[in-house]
């Protein structure tokens, strides 16, 4: 069973236009959300991330935003550039003794020039 | 470079053998996570060390072990292998074991290819 779901699989944008990034999730347990970001022929390097006490979390070209009620995150991207092309992991963490995080399947994200 | 280290990067082998992957994990990081990314998959948890205890388990097959050593190193062990074994085997690490942060670091993976 699919607790963090990305259901696009990849996303175009043309540079200096937002990109947005979906995730869902159905674990309610989960208290912290991150993004992930990779690219190809290297591990996933962490983003960004958000308290499942906030709704909203930013830094720079990067926002994050969580909706509890849908158990929906999104992540934005303004403006895109080139090298934001990657592929995007969603994860969710419920904390405790483990930390573990569960990921999405990714989004890959090509920003056009 | 996220700190944690993979070895090898790269490893080919035929179906019925056993590998061993190996992970140094950031300096001062206690915890060590093991994932597998197959084909269009997401990252799959396998297994979580804390200080040389196993801390949480994941969808890991009874093919497969691991542990952390002294010096907080890890390996992962495959043995049995199968074609569908091929893929991607990330280490990460963390300070603590429930950092609250959910921060993990990343190696760049061994990619294992099974035939």
């Amino acid at each position: 069973d699919q607790q963090v779901k990305q259901n696009s699989p990849s996303l175009s944008v043309q540079e200096g236009r937002i990109s947005i990034l979906n995730c869902d999730y159905t674990n309610s347990m989960f208290d912290y959300f991150l993004w992930y970001k990779k690219y190809p022929a290297e591990g996933p390097t962490f983003l960004i991330s958000i308290s499942s006490i906030k709704d909203k979390n930013e830094d720079g070209r990067f926002t994050v935003f969580l909706n509890k009620s849908a158990k929906h995150l999104s992540l934005h991207i303004v403006p895109s550039q080139p090298g934001d092309s990657a592929v995007y992991f969603c994860a969710a963490s419920e904390g405790g003794a483990t930390n573990k995080l569960i990921f999405g399947t990714g989004t890959l994200l090509a920003v056009q020039p | 470079d996220s700190g944690v280290t993979q070895t090898p990067k790269h490893l080919i082998t035929a179906t019925g053998q056993r590998v061993t992957l190996r992970c140094s994990p950031r300096s001062g990081d206690l915890s060590v996570y093991w994932y597998q990314q197959s084909l269009d998959q997401g990252l799959q948890f396998l297994i979580q060390y804390y200080n040389g205890e196993e801390r949480a388990k994941g969808n890991i097959l009874e093919r497969f072990s691991a542990q952390q050593f002294p010096d907080l190193h890890s390996e992962l062990n495959l043995s049995s292998l199968e074609l569908g074994d091929s893929a991607l085997y990330f280490c990460a690490s963390s300070v603590l074991s429930g950092a609250n942060t959910g921060e993990l670091f990343f190696g760049e993976g061994s990619r294992l290819t099974v035939l």
